[in-house]
């Protein structure tokens, strides 16, 4: 069965570094999305992604976030400067979307635990 | 607005009873799509179910079932004969029918089975 893969399953880093999180959707998918869980809480919406380009970001989604899809098949998320509180885990979901992305069910990836010390 | 509410922090049970797992959601939507996911220990999120708003029709899946109410707003979730390896945090999602499509969480039910 397809699924969606994330790299890597987890990721230390230092306070102000970049970090580039990579999932790669279902293969014939066309709406991409990262959410983000903080320990113990519940699953936030970032963004979405369509088209290459964002269709919907929340609240949270500010400049030092962006996403991209360099090639045909990876979506990245960048977090520019991370901060402490970045530390959480990210998933990333893939939708088919070919009756529009509301009608299908979003498939998520195992997801990448991401400290930032 | 969409908004999904699992009022039920944590739930104990010893294995072998039943337990439901409340959802109350809030959409101004008039198609919109209701999850259950389980999230084990290990973190994934691993899906369970998905129900239309335009299909109230109750489902069975073994020892998994689902009560959508639509006149109430819930979609609440039964594991009949409860195991330990149940145990998990569940989550009830809310997406809407837009083309953008992004799902709201609950806050997650901590589910604890005891042999």
């Amino acid at each position: 069965e397809p699924e969606v893969t994330q790299t890597p399953s987890h990721q230390v880093t230092q306070m102000g570094q970049e970090v580039i999180l990579r999932c790669v959707p279902i293969s014939n998918h066309l709406y991409f999305y990262w959410y983000r869980q903080i320990l113990g809480q519940k699953v936030e919406f970032l963004v979405s992604f369509y088209n290459n380009e964002i269709s919907e970001k929340s609240e949270i989604f500010d400049d030092q976030f962006s996403v991209e899809r360099p090639d045909g098949s990876n979506f990245t998320l960048k977090i520019r400067s991370t901060k402490l509180e970045d530390s959480a885990m990210y998933f990333c979901a893939s939708t088919g979307g070919l009756r529009g992305a509301g009608q299908e069910t979003q498939y998520f990836g195992p997801g990448t635990r991401l400290l930032v010390l | 607005a969409q908004k999904v509410t699992q009022a039920q922090t944590e739930i104990s049970v010893v294995e072998k009873e039943d337990v439901t797992l409340d959802c109350v959601y809030e959409t101004r939507d008039t198609t919109y799509y209701l999850f259950w996911y389980k999230q084990p220990p290990s973190g994934e999120l691993v899906f369970l179910i998905r129900r239309n708003s335009f299909d109230e029709q109750n489902e069975i899946s073994g020892r998994y079932s689902w009560n959508f109410q639509k006149s109430t707003s819930s979609f609440n979730f039964t594991i009949t004969a409860s195991q330990v390896v149940d145990s998990a945090v569940y989550f009830c999602a809310l997406k809407g029918g837009t083309n953008a499509g992004k799902s709201t969480f609950g806050d997650g039910t901590t589910l604890t089975v005891k042999p």
